[in-house]
Formats: C-alpha cells, structure tokens, sequence
C-alpha cells in the first residue's frame, strides 16, 4: 500500500514566523510531489509542485525535497493569518495516480 | 491551470433519490477524477475517468452507485444514486493537466442526504 503520511495538527505558529509541514512517502520510485491548500468549505489548490532533490522557492513558500529519506516538506515565511488553513502532501508514485495526505492543519496566530 | 466548474455546488436530497453532478472544464483534458471529502476528512478518490472508455473505480466504489459518464474531454457527471445519509460530503471533480502532471480541483459540490 503506497502511503503519504503527515501529521494532522494542529501546528499553530505566531504571525510572521516561519511554519514547517512535513511529509513521508512510502514508495522510493515517487517522482512528483506537491503541496495543496485548503481553506475550510473549499477544495484544494495547488502552491507548490517538486521533482527534484533540493529546494524550491515561490514568494513566501519554499518546498523541500529528500528522495534518500523519502521526505518532502513546505516552509512558509513570515506566515500570515490567511495562510491558516489545511495543507495536503501529494505524491505521484508513475502512472496517473496522486496519492494524497490527510493533510496538516495550519493555525497562524495574529 | 485549468478552470473547473461543477454544478450543483450544493443540494440537500432525500434518501433514495439521485443526484447527478456535472464537471466542465475549459480545456481537453484526457484525466478526470472524481473525489468524495467528508467533513474533516482527507480526499478518497472514487473513480477515473477516461474519455471513450468505462470509468476505473476504487475499493469500495461500484458503477451502480456511482455511475460516471465521461462524452467527451471536457465534461464528466458523477451520479450518487439511491442516496443515504452516509452519501453526505463534498464530491470534487479534479483534472490531470499533462503538462506539468499535476491535478486541479473543482470548487466541489455539497451534498446532504436528509
């Protein structure tokens, strides 16, 4: 069973720090990874897609990505109390299919 | 991206009747999902949906309750039949676009069985 794992929260973070979500995968031949957001009463939205080992920098979003450890996790700076909201892990482990966390619930306090 | 729009984006329904949701998106697309979200839940696919071809379903999901039709490769309904109030959730269409291989979401539709 290919799993994506994370922790459901919630991590609450003060205005203007930084918030860490992780995410573990279970299938090493992963290629695609990607973080969506979802605001409660609303369906997911795309912020950040990965392919590659490293980091990847969008505005105030950067996704990490760890094939050997088999992790991936988004960093926001300087969080804002609209960043709070739910934010899934995704993984495309080859064919069409996405495999999706249970999502992490982001409190940011203002 | 692609845009999605789904309709109804909400209904209440009695037990025993069915509800057909239609996806429309605004370009070809040839991966089309559906998902059900229950209230403080993660995403369960039910189905995928291929144009010109029988929907592949999940675990757990079978074409008489939820038949799909996929006509063409911008439009999809998912129908909920023969409902129950365990059928209450959010239904989301969601679309692979193949040039960066990442899916997208509908705006969802809210569904209460009563």
């Amino acid at each position: 069973q290919k799993e994506v794992e994370q922790n459901s929260g919630p991590l609450s973070v003060p205005e203007g720090a930084i918030a860490s979500l992780n995410c573990t995968y279970s299938d090493r031949g992963s290629q695609s990874f990607f973080w969506y957001r979802q605001y409660s009463g609303k369906s997911p939205e795309l912020i950040m897609f990965i392919y590659s080992n490293g980091d990847k920098e969008d505005g105030r979003f950067t996704a990490q990505l760890n094939k050997a450890s088999q992790y991936v996790s988004l960093l926001i700076r300087d969080s804002q109390p609209s960043d709070s909201a739910t934010y899934l892990c995704a993984v495309k482990t080859g064919g069409f299919k996405t495999i999706f966390g249970a999502g992490t619930r982001l409190f940011v306090k203002a | 991206s692609a845009v999605i729009s789904q309709k109804p984006s909400r209904d209440i329904c009695q037990r025993g009747t069915s509800l057909t949701i239609q996806c429309q998106v605004d370009s070809q697309v040839t991966m089309m999902f559906w998902y059900r979200q229950q209230p403080g839940q993660s995403l369960t696919l039910i189905a995928t949906a291929n144009q010109g071809s029988e929907a592949t379903y999940e675990s757990g999901f079978v074409i008489d309750k939820f038949p799909i039709s996929r006509p063409n490769l911008t439009f999809s309904t998912l129908t909920v039949s023969n409902m129950s109030p365990e059928d209450s959730s959010i239904y989301l269409c969601s679309v692979l676009a193949a040039s960066t291989d990442t899916q997208y979401f509908g705006p969802g539709t809210r569904l209460t069985v009563l």
